[in-house]
């Protein structure tokens, strides 16, 4: 049982490029969402999903896309990155909102 | 939409005592209240959460209790140990926002042997 894994662990982009973030689970959840976690500042939520085909915003999604077309994927693109997107994100999934949050491993990046 | 705060951001303890992490939040309607604990370079993981219809829930040396009225829930750690420095984190579902898990700035608790 995999859980939630997300790739690549580490990425360095340039200013300008874009790239999309994988996360992937295996247990059937219906809720995923995505997170950046800045020093000082916890975790801030992008865009979540409630089952498949169905997005939306969180709290900081400007810069950034999701889409959902199946239960097991959630990918996360970066469209233009920008020094600001610098930051650690993570991906999790739930069976209920209200229930534990499985976390991936997390994505360290880097925007230069 | 929800708002999450905590305090303090820095918690130190010198072993074998507690550790008490306060957060308030904003929505009335929120219902779910969780904690996750990440380790330095580790993912978040649950260690404890509490639903508005209990006032305190305890799990060995942890504990959550929850004041509806005044909007806010803590975390008490007992009897601290070296393995309990971590980053901790509140959260909470805003029930009338729907579907979203709001968390709280967190709280760096280090523990002196």
């Amino acid at each position: 049982n995999a859980g939630v894994t997300q790739t690549p662990k580490f990425q360095v982009l340039k200013t300008g490029q874009s790239m999309t973030l994988q996360c992937a689970q295996d247990m059937n959840h219906e809720y995923m969402s995505w997170y950046r976690q800045d020093p000082g500042m916890g975790l801030r939520l992008i865009h979540y999903s409630v089952g498949a085909g169905i997005t939306d915003q969180g709290e900081v999604p400007n810069g950034y896309n999701v889409s959902r077309s199946t239960t097991e994927d959630f990918p996360l693109r970066l469209l233009s990155a920008a020094p600001s997107q610098t930051s650690v994100y993570f991906c999790a999934s739930s069976k209920l909102l209200q229930g534990e949050a499985f976390f991936g491993q997390g994505t360290r990046l880097t925007v230069v | 939409g929800e708002n999450v705060e905590q305090h303090p951001s820095t918690l130190s303890v010198q072993e074998g005592d507690s550790a008490v992490i306060k957060c308030t939040y904003s929505d009335s309607a929120s219902n779910y209240f969780p904690w996750y604990k990440q380790e330095l370079g580790k993912r978040p993981q649950l260690i404890i959460d509490i639903r508005s219809n209990v006032g305190e829930k305890k799990d060995q040396r942890i504990a959550v209790t929850l004041n509806k009225t005044a909007k806010h829930f803590s975390l008490h750690i007992t009897e601290t140990q070296p393995e309990d420095s971590a980053v901790y984190f509140c959260a909470a579902v805003a029930g009338a926002a729907g579907n979203k898990l709001t968390f709280g700035g967190g709280t760096r608790v280090l523990v002196k042997p």
